[in-house]
Formats: structure tokens, sequence, C-alpha cells
């Protein structure tokens, strides 16, 4: 069954603290992506991977690292960095390189108390 | 201006209508149009792709895009209370990479 793997669902961190997103996809994609979704806003791209150990910033990739040691797998970490990290996030990947037809994971409901 | 303008809603229709779903961009290189659903705390899903201006038609769903006027639309015929869900239209260029995406019009279809 294909498709892409998000966890956890819900994270709850304290501030001042880093916290690691997982993504993990079996569709042989070569391209991945993460997201972040608040409220009335569109998805923001905040990084992006084409191949394995490359990828590139997204518009907000401030307080964020990521890693692509594999091809099914590609991490984010949110760091304590990020001044507002609250949101939901989500990790997509598609076939080629041109990004044109994404798949998204379930995403990650990330909560600061 | 942004590159996509996507009005949020909500709307709200009754069962057995016809939604009209749409959004308005600002750059001509836009080449790839989508729409994708997504229900409440899950990950949006592709419902069409289309290329370049005309139609496109799967099932109740109906994608249309006016390259002239830079605007694309969304039909839905029949909704059903199933179809409640937010909608976001996405937009490529190619060479691009990046998608752009609307900020999604929410949806409810009363039963």
């Amino acid at each position: 069954d294909g498709g892409i793997t998000q966890s956890p669902k819900y994270l709850f961190r304290k501030e001042g603290q880093n916290v690691t997103l997982s993504c993990e996809q079996n569709l042989n994609h070569d391209a991945m992506y993460w997201y972040r979704q608040d409220p009335g806003q569109g998805l923001r791209l905040i990084y992006y991977s084409q191949i394995v150990n490359d990828f590139q910033k997204g518009d907000i990739a401030e307080g964020y690292s990521v890693s692509r040691e594999k091809k099914e797998s590609f991490p984010l970490t949110v760091t304590s960095a990020q001044k507002n990290p609250t949101a939901f996030y989500l990790c997509a990947s598609s076939p080629g390189l041109d990004g044109n037809e994404q798949f998204f994971g379930p995403g990650t409901r990330l909560t600061v108390l | 201006q942004k590159e996509v303008e996507q009005d949020p809603g909500p709307l709200s229709v009754p069962e057995g209508a016809i939604v009209s779903l749409n959004c308005t961009y600002s750059n001509s290189a836009f080449q790839y149009f989508m729409w994708y659903r997504q229900y409440s705390r899950k990950g949006p899903e592709l419902l069409m792709y289309t290329y370049s201006s005309g139609n496109k038609e799967d099932g109740r769903f109906t994608a249309q895009v006016d390259k002239s006027s830079k605007y694309i639309s969304l039909f839905i015929r029949d909704s059903q209370p199933s179809d409640s869900a937010t909608y976001l239209c996405a937009l490529f260029k190619t060479g691009g990479f990046k998608t752009i995406f609307g900020a999604g019009t929410r949806l409810f279809v009363k039963a």
C-alpha cells in the first residue's frame, strides 16, 4: 500500500526545545517537500529536496533544518530558533523534479506550550 | 499583490447544488493548474490536474482554466455532504519548481 506517512500526528513541545517530524514515502518519488499551513494562509514551502543528499531552502526556512540521507525519508527539525512554530506541518512528494503533481502525507500538528 | 487569490468562504450550499470555486492569479507564466481537497486535520489530496487553458471533467468535478483572464474554476455537480472540505487551488510553471497554493475555500454541503 503506497503512500506517505508522517509521525507523530500530534506533537507538543516546550519552548526552547528542538523537535523532529518524520516523513517517509514508499512511492519511489525523487522529490520531497515540507510545508507549513496556518489558518487563512496557503501552504508555505519550508524546504524541498530533489535528490538524496541535496536540499534547498523554501520561502520560510529560518528556524528549520532537514536531511535527506535516504530517498524514502525527509525528516524536518523545528529548532528553538523558530519564533512561531505552532502550526500544521505537511510533507509531500512528487514523481518528477517538476513538482506539479504532489502527493501529501496526513500532516503533523505541532503545538508549543 | 499575491500570486494567487482565493476567497476563503465559508461557502454553504444545500445538497444537490452546483458549486463553483474560483481562483485568480497574476503571473501569466503558470501552465499547470491543480485543485486539491483537504478534509479537516488531513493532508490535501489531488482532485484535478490541468495543463494550459480549457476544461477537464472527472465524474461530478469539472476544472476550467481561462488563461486570458488568469482565472481558474472548479465546478462540483450534485454536491454531497461528503464534499464538505477545504478546496485549494495550486499553480505551477515549468522551470519554477515551486508550486503556489491558494489559501483555500471552505465548503459546507448541508443534507
